[in-house]
């Protein structure tokens, strides 16, 4: 049963134009979200990461929504460049009441971004 | 430069061979952690360590062995008990568990 879900395989947004990339979740006791980024044949690099407390986070071209109400998070980039091409993991961690199980990762969504 | 450092970046594995991938970390995480990535997958957790001398199986553990000797160390070893071992592995650290995870570089391992 997956706990957190990417249902977009992937997604293609034009140069300068926005990306979101959105995350769900089905586990209540999750309260860390974070978003990596990963190009082929690489580890994933951290993007940004929110906790619970907060509905919003920023880094520059990166921001992160949390609806806790909906389970719903998203990864805002503007604008959006060739180099944001790559995976993008969500990823929660918590405490899932059966005891420690490290982050738990979607499946990814495929951003790229054309000229 | 502080980092994750996995070894060999491809490896080849016999039918019934052991295997051993090699991960280092000197960034002083206390926690270390290994996921397999396959195509069209999300991250799945093979195994963590919290703490030296200690580990725990995550979702599929079937099919693999660590060892937390050091607290730089945590090798990965692939027995002949994986039937479908082809994947890319990545080890990961963080400073304590649950936290942001630091990826290492990954290790591609195929069945010849």
């Amino acid at each position: 049963d997956q706990q957190v879900k990417q249902n977009s395989p992937s997604l293609s947004v034009q140069e300068g134009r926005i990306s979101i990339l959105n995350c769900d979740y089905t586990n209540s006791m999750f309260d860390y979200f974070l978003w990596y980024k990963k190009y082929p044949a690489e580890g994933p690099t951290f993007l940004i990461s929110i906790s619970s407390i907060k509905d919003k986070n920023e880094d520059g071209r990166f921001t992160v929504f949390l609806n806790k109400s909906a389970k719903h998070l998203s990864l805002h980039i503007v604008p959006s460049q060739p180099g944001d091409s790559a995976v993008y993991f969500c990823a929660a961690s918590g405490n899932s009441g059966g005891g420690a199980d490290g982050l738990t990762f979607g499946k990814g969504t495929h951003l790229i971004i054309q000229p | 430069d502080g980092g994750i450092t996995q070894s060999p970046k491809y490896l080849f594995r016999k039918e019934g061979q052991n295997v051993t991938l090699s991960c280092e970390q000197n960034l002083n995480h206390d926690a270390m952690y290994w996921y397999r990535q396959d195509p069209g997958q999300g991250l799945r957790l093979i195994y963590y360590s919290q703490i030296v001398n200690d580990f725990q199986k995550g979702d599929i553990a079937e099919g693999y062995s660590v060892s937390r000797e050091k607290k730089e160390s945590f090798p990965l070893t692939v027995t002949s008990a994986q039937k479908n071992p082809t994947a890319f592995y990545l080890c990961a650290s963080s400073v304590s568990f649950n936290e942001k995870l630091f990826f290492g570089s990954g290790t591609q391992l195929s069945v010849l």
